[in-house]
């Protein structure tokens, strides 16, 4: 899997937007980017997904860009709920399939949301 | 729907005893993964268990091995405990054929000393 690199930490006032960026500069053509968070003291959630398009549900969104060798994630109105280590993920679409080698967590930003 | 369920929430054990650390698979998913996460490190993939064998393993030796039963339900299996061992274990489960898109449960907080 590609590797991914991430800022260590980021601040975002609350109901502001946030943007997590995310460089996977060594992406190949078939990797998804995934990104998951994970509040404190509780397991990882899913967040987001894509290959080429940005895309779009009711947590966030996901901008790609066209050459795929970086990609933001972005919390349209930051809570303080969403403090939280943001983790952004490359993952060959053939693990969709059954394929085992779990998903490569690196450390992720810490985004902090300031009332 | 039921999310994913592990139990139990926080174990003590001595170095070189075994536990085992149970999960409930959220309704429907067939695939459990477990993880192992250190203080402040992101979780690391130990295995994942897909129709009761085990189909991938991460940089993790025999002495961690696991189970999944019929119903998809797991367990992680830890023998001859180190200190390193003492972190927060993760079970996720998810759909295979589908993406990668996995539900972790809360965790186990293991401690070791």
């Amino acid at each position: 899997d590609a590797k991914t690199t991430q800022p260590t930490s980021m601040d975002c006032a609350e109901g502001r937007a946030a943007n997590l960026p995310c460089n996977h500069s060594t992406i190949s053509g078939n990797e998804y980017v995934y990104w998951y968070r994970q509040i404190h003291s509780q397991g990882p959630q899913y967040i987001i997904h894509g290959l080429k398009n940005n895309e779009t549900n009711e947590m966030a969104s996901l901008i790609i860009t066209e050459d795929r060798k970086s990609s933001t994630l972005i919390l349209p109105h930051a809570t303080l709920r969403d403090t939280a280590v943001y983790y952004c993920i490359v993952l060959s679409s053939m693990y969709s399939g059954g394929g085992a080698d779990g998903l490569t967590f690196g450390k992720g930003t810490h985004l902090i949301i300031q009332p | 729907e039921t999310g994913v369920t592990q139990s139990p929430t926080h174990l003590i054990k001595t170095r070189g005893q075994q536990v085992t650390l149970r999960c409930s698979s959220q309704s429907g998913h067939n695939t459990v993964s477990w993880y192992q996460q250190a203080l402040g490190q992101g979780p690391q993939f130990i295995f994942q268990y897909y129709r009761e064998e085990e189909n991938g393993r991460g940089n993790f030796p025999p002495r961690f091995s696991g189970l999944q039963f019929p119903n998809y339900s797991s367990e992680l299996n830890v023998n001859a405990l180190e200190l390193d061992d003492s972190a927060l274990y993760l079970c996720a489960s998810r759909m295979t054929g589908e993406s990668y898109e996995q539900y972790f449960g809360p965790g186990t907080r293991l401690t070791v000393t």
